[in-house]
């Protein structure tokens, strides 16, 4: 079975600063997908990044970038310029080849963005 | 489109009764999926649908749970005798195929007291 682990159950940034949130994962598959969503409180979940694993490029999405160690198993998201609005619970997860919607999800990473 | 639309938005109900839930997916969409969310944690898989057909339940899901999606369009999950511990927030996502991005409701929370 497939397993994410998110070892910062929180997590702060000043205002403009970059924070990174972690993520680990354990598989045996060869073909699958990691995301990362952003759960703001009372909202729905909203997908913030993907990564193919078949793709060595670090996948970026405007001010969200990952850095993705397939060896060591890692999947790292990097928030720049951070701005309040950022501020939400977010969710590492994992997909198989499949289908992109069945999801196995980490812990979570409470992010608080100071002023 | 208005997305993934999930109600009622909270359920109060007591210990034994049954409570339905209802999810409507975006419409173009043949996939959806139910998960359960508790308090500080992450969302856990527990079945999901292609058109009607529903392919795959989770342990979780137990023979008290049983999911419907008549036709291939709206989705609603039953909760029988319900019991303290299946409080939780319960989410539906739904996607175009396989390998679309899955689109999140807003979860319907459920509180048994």
């Amino acid at each position: 079975a497939q397993t994410v682990t998110q070892s910062q159950p929180e997590m702060s940034v000043q205002e403009a600063e970059t924070v990174t949130l972690s993520c680990t994962y354990d598989t045996s598959e060869s073909d699958y997908y990691l995301f990362w969503y952003k759960q703001p409180p009372s909202r729905q979940m909203i997908l913030v990044i993907r990564q193919e694993a078949y793709k060595q490029q670090n996948a970026t999405e405007n001010r969200f970038s990952v850095n993705f160690q397939k060896a060591a198993k890692s999947f790292s998201l990097k928030i720049s310029d951070s701005q309040l609005g950022d501020a939400a619970m977010y969710f590492c997860a994992y997909a198989g080849g499949t289908s992109y919607g069945k999801l196995t999800f980490g812990q979570g990473t409470i992010l608080t963005v100071h002023p | 489109d208005t997305g993934v639309s999930q109600n009622p938005r909270h359920k109060i109900t007591k210990r034994g009764q049954n409570v339905t839930f209802r999810c409507d997916p975006i419409s173009e969409h043949n996939r959806l999926y139910w998960y359960r969310q508790t308090l500080g944690q992450g969302p856990e898989f527990l079945t999901y649908f292609q058109n009607e057909a529903q392919l795959e339940k989770s342990r979780l899901l137990s023979d008290r749970f049983s999911a419907e999606r008549p036709k291939g369009s709206f989705s609603t999950l039953e909760i029988q005798r319900t019991e303290q511990g299946d409080s939780a927030m319960y989410l539906c996502a739904s996607s175009f195929q396989g390998r679309g991005e899955a689109f999140f409701g807003q979860g319907t929370r459920l509180t048994v007291v």
